[in-house]
């Protein structure tokens, strides 16, 4: 079946502008997460959705980062009034409650 | 706080020379610890999860074995595909996110 699908593959953006993120979980998997990766690192916990539970938001770096999810649909993460150390590959995991994570490809952010 | 470390950072293999990636881990009560595979401009690819110590699993050329502090990932007589970053996470008990090492970074020369 299809796996998890995030868009865009790659986002160029000015300092200061707002970018959103876009995430699809394989179908029937009850949780969605992101992380970011900035390079050379590990990947950080950003945000936890659970079903209709309110969301685990407490890996967001600041309150210029914020993510939505609709029922057990698309995410959609937002940042806002992005800097140069916003950039990053930002992933998308989904998972059947709290089994394997599955991961998609990554939005890589470039903020110039 | 969870923490995984791993090492080497790289590692670069002639093929068919095996070796291991270790993956050392705090966490307070371990749900399970994941290996996953990342290829360059690609996400996260899951290979194992391993959830006692003693348990091991196996998957071509993979075989990952857990202790209660480490894990290893073997490879035996690696090829050129299996240059690629894995990567470490365990998973907390009571808890869904997963903590990551950095990586390691596996070159397999033909």
């Amino acid at each position: 079946g299809a796996g998890v699908s995030q868009s865009p593959s790659n986002k160029v953006t000015e300092k200061g502008k707002d970018v959103e993120l876009r995430c699809d979980p394989i179908s029937g998997h009850t949780a969605l997460y992101w992380y970011r990766q900035r390079l050379g690192q590990g990947l950080e916990f950003l945000i936890y959705f659970q079903g209709n539970s309110a969301p685990d938001k407490s890996g967001l770096p600041s309150d210029r980062f914020s993510a939505e999810r609709t029922g057990e649909s698309v995410s959609t993460l937002t940042i806002q009034r992005t800097q140069q150390e916003d950039s990053a590959v930002y992933l998308c995991a989904s998972s059947h409650g709290t089994n394997t994570q599955y991961f998609g490809p990554g939005t890589r952010l470039t903020v110039l | 706080e969870d923490q995984v470390t791993q090492s080497p950072e790289a590692l670069r293999l002639q093929e068919g020379e095996s070796s291991s990636l270790n993956c050392s881990y705090t966490v307070s009560g371990l749900r399970g610890l994941f290996w996953y595979r990342q290829d360059p401009g690609k996400g996260p690819e899951f290979l194992f999860t391993l959830y006692s110590a003693g348990e091991e699993k196996e998957k071509e050329r993979l075989k990952a074995t857990l202790t209660k502090k480490e894990s290893f990932l073997h490879i035996t007589a690696p090829k050129p595909e299996d240059s690629a970053t894995y990567l470490c996470a365990v998973q907390a008990l009571n808890d869904y996110k997963l903590s990551f090492g950095a990586g390691t970074t596996v070159t397999v020369r033909a």
